[in-house]
């Protein structure tokens, strides 16, 4: 059972500071990350793909990927009460075609005023 | 704007009856797939479909059918085979010809069975 651990949460943090979340994956042929933002009662929203080991950033965005550790990262900069919702990880498993994407339980983030 | 749409967005029904739910894109995906999200779970997937008129259950199937009969829609039924059958239902396609494309979602049908 390939499997995406996320910190439920929540995680609170003030206006302006900087926002960490993480999710680790058991599967160590994983190729392909992502990460979705889910306001409460509405869809899941594509923030952020990796594909590579390193740092990937789109804004204030920044994805962190390390495959031999097996954990995938993302960091808010200067978090806005905006950014508060839930944040999944979701982790394609060795190539896999997108059927086979696993999802983590997602971090609820609260960004206080 | 093309995207997904799911309709109804709210939908109630009595135990016992089968209800549809229904998605239609104009992203021109090939694959489409239904998810079922439970407070404070993880996205688990029911059914997808990557080319018209085939279809592959995912890991609860059980209690739902599908159709892909055209390239557009994947229409899902919950019958009265489901034990549980109130959850957000989500909807989502990728694009064709790449394994590591992400999931574009539409925006949910909520369903209550009571």
């Amino acid at each position: 059972q390939k499997e995406v651990e996320q910190n439920s949460g929540p995680l609170s943090v003030p206006e302006g500071a900087i926002a960490s979340l993480n999710c680790t994956y058991s599967d160590r042929g994983s190729q392909s990350f992502f990460w979705y933002r889910q306001y409460s009662g509405k869809s899941p929203e594509l923030i952020m793909s990796i594909y590579s080991n390193g740092d990937k950033e789109d804004g204030r965005f920044t994805a962190q990927l390390n495959k031999a550790s097996q954990y995938v990262s993302l960091l808010i900069r200067d978090s806005q009460p905006s950014d508060s919702a839930t944040y999944l990880c979701a982790v394609n498993p060795s190539g896999a075609g997108s059927y086979q994407l696993t999802f983590g339980k997602g971090t609820k983030l609260s960004v206080i005023p | 704007d093309g995207g997904i749409t799911q309709s109804p967005k709210y939908l109630f029904r009595k135990e016992g009856q089968n209800v549809t739910l229904s998605c239609e894109q104009n992203l021109n995906h090939d694959a489409m797939y239904w998810y079922r999200q439970d407070p404070g779970q993880g996205l688990r997937l029911i059914y997808y479909s990557q080319i018209v008129n085939d279809f592959q259950k995912g890991d609860i199937a059980e209690g739902y059918s599908v159709s892909r009969e055209k390239k557009e829609s994947f229409p899902l039924t919950v019958t009265s085979a489901q034990k549980n059958p109130t959850a957000f239902y989500l909807c989502a396609s990728s694009p064709p010809g790449t394994r590591n494309s992400p999931l574009h979602f539409g925006n949910g049908t909520r369903l209550t069975v009571t």
